[in-house]
């Protein structure tokens, strides 16, 4: 059975601090790994790695994957009230004979920014 | 594009009652994919579709679940009957089908008295 573990599964700081949520999967035929926000509704995409080490970056928020070790870690620098929201990891994997497509997903990990 | 539609928004019923949740993809999207989202297990995945066909469903809990997509552009998720435990955000999410991004609807909050 695929499994995606978040850690830590809640965390709160305060503004401008910086923060280090982590991933780790053990899962058959991986073929990506993707990280989502959750405010109040649907989750909405950050970034998807599919290559070890190589960082992916977006303003403050940035994240890299290390396939020997089957984790990721996306980092949030200078945190701000308005990234208070779950952050979810998910692993995607491919069937046998690599046909279809799915994503499974961790618990995630709930941030919260105090001002 | 609109995005990934989900029908209704809220829905409160009655332990034993039908619910049939609705969901419109995102035009092109080969997959699609229903989750279920509890704050206990968090994102589960459901069944997932791929060119109307169902891929892989092992993550229906019980009989009392199913799910169809005649087309298309139109998917359902009925639960009969409704459980309490059935209570929880049902999300709708479609794909291009290729490894990558889901999109994912709004959810459907479930609450089952």
């Amino acid at each position: 059975e695929d499994k995606v573990v978040q850690s830590p599964l809640s965390l709160v700081v305060h503004e401008g601090d910086t923060v280090t949520l982590n991933c780790s999967y053990e899962v058959t035929n991986f073929r990506s790994l993707l990280w989502y926000k959750q405010e109040k509704k649907a989750p909405t995409f950050l970034f998807m790695l599919t290559s070890s080490g190589i960082e992916k970056k977006s303003g403050r928020l940035s994240s890299i994957l290390d396939k020997k070790e089957l984790f990721s870690i996306l980092n949030i620098t200078a945190t701000q009230t308005g990234d208070s929201a779950i952050y979810l990891c998910a692993v995607g994997v491919t069937s046998l004979g690599g046909s279809n497509y799915k994503l499974t997903f961790g618990k995630g990990t709930l941030l919260t920014v105090n001002p | 594009d609109a995005g990934v539609i989900q029908s209704p928004r809220h829905e409160v019923t009655e332990m034993g009652q039908e619910v049939t949740l609705r969901c419109k993809p995102i035009s092109g999207h080969d997959y699609l994919f229903w989750y279920r989202q509890t704050m206990m297990r968090g994102l589960e995945l459901l069944i997932y579709f791929n060119n109307n066909v169902p891929i892989d469903d092992s993550g229906m809990p019980e009989d009392r679940f199913s799910a169809k997509m005649p087309n298309a552009s139109f998917s359902t998720l009925k639960i009969q009957p409704s459980e309490p435990r059935d209570s929880a955000v049902y999300f709708c999410a479609s794909s291009p089908g290729r490894p990558g991004e889901l999109f994912f609807g709004e959810g459907s909050r479930l609450t089952v008295l």
